[in-house]
């Protein structure tokens, strides 16, 4: 049971270029969400998805799009990189798309875009 | 949408002291609400949640109380351990949106000394 796996876990991108980041549970979770994290900004919430096929727009979703075809993947795709994107994104994923189950996040990817 | 306020951004606190953070929201209906703790360059991780129909929980040397009425909710630690030193960051589930989407706050620098 690898939980919440991302990759890659560091990347330097040129600006306007695309790229996608992978996530992946092996936990049977229904939900799953993309947050970035920056200094002094907390996690703020990219996109989410309920289950396979049901994805929504959380609080910062410009720039950025998401698929989920199974349960399992929730890959975040950056379409055109720009230096306002250089952060840390997490996935997450949870038990039930009900709410009140915490999050398991994954160990991150470190993106900067030069 | 929900807002998150947290306070303070940073703490400092001897090994041994108390240490108190406290987080506000805005929408009434949310329904969950958890504690992350975030060690340097490592993904955040659970350490304790609370359901809008409970006002305190313990577990060990933390707890966490909410104020429904006040829209507010606190995570206490006791005893504190120079282990203890991360960032925090509370969380409010909105009810009323689709899925387990949290809202995070900007997160508490907790320092602890010995």
């Amino acid at each position: 049971n690898a939980g919440v796996t991302q990759t890659p876990k560091f990347q330097v991108l040129k600006t306007g270029q695309s790229m996608t980041l992978q996530c992946a549970q092996d936990m049977n979770h229904e939900y799953m969400s993309w947050y970035r994290q920056d200094p002094g900004m907390g996690l703020r919430l990219i996109h989410y998805s309920v289950g396979a096929g049901i994805t929504d727009q959380g609080e910062v979703p410009n720039g950025y799009n998401v698929s989920r075809s199974t349960t399992e993947d929730f890959p975040l795709r950056l379409l055109s990189a720009a230096p306002s994107q250089t952060s840390v994104y997490f996935c997450a994923s949870s038990y039930s798309s009900q709410g009140g189950y915490g999050y398991t996040f994954g160990s991150g990817t470190r993106l900067t875009v030069v | 949408g929900e807002n998150v306020e947290q306070h303070p951004s940073t703490l400092s606190v001897q090994e041994g002291d108390s240490a108190v953070i406290k987080c506000t929201y805005s929408d009434s209906a949310s329904n969950y609400f958890p504690w992350y703790k975030q060690e340097l360059g490592k993904r955040p991780q659970l350490i304790i949640d609370i359901r809008s129909n409970v006002g305190e929980k313990k577990d060990q040397r933390i707890a966490v109380t909410l104020n429904k009425t006040a829209k507010h909710f606190s995570l206490h630690i006791t005893e504190t351990q120079p282990e203890d030193s991360a960032v925090y960051f509370c969380a409010a589930k909105p009810a009323n949106q689709a899925g387990t989407a949290l809202i995070f706050g900007k997160g508490t620098t907790l320092s602890v000394s010995s």
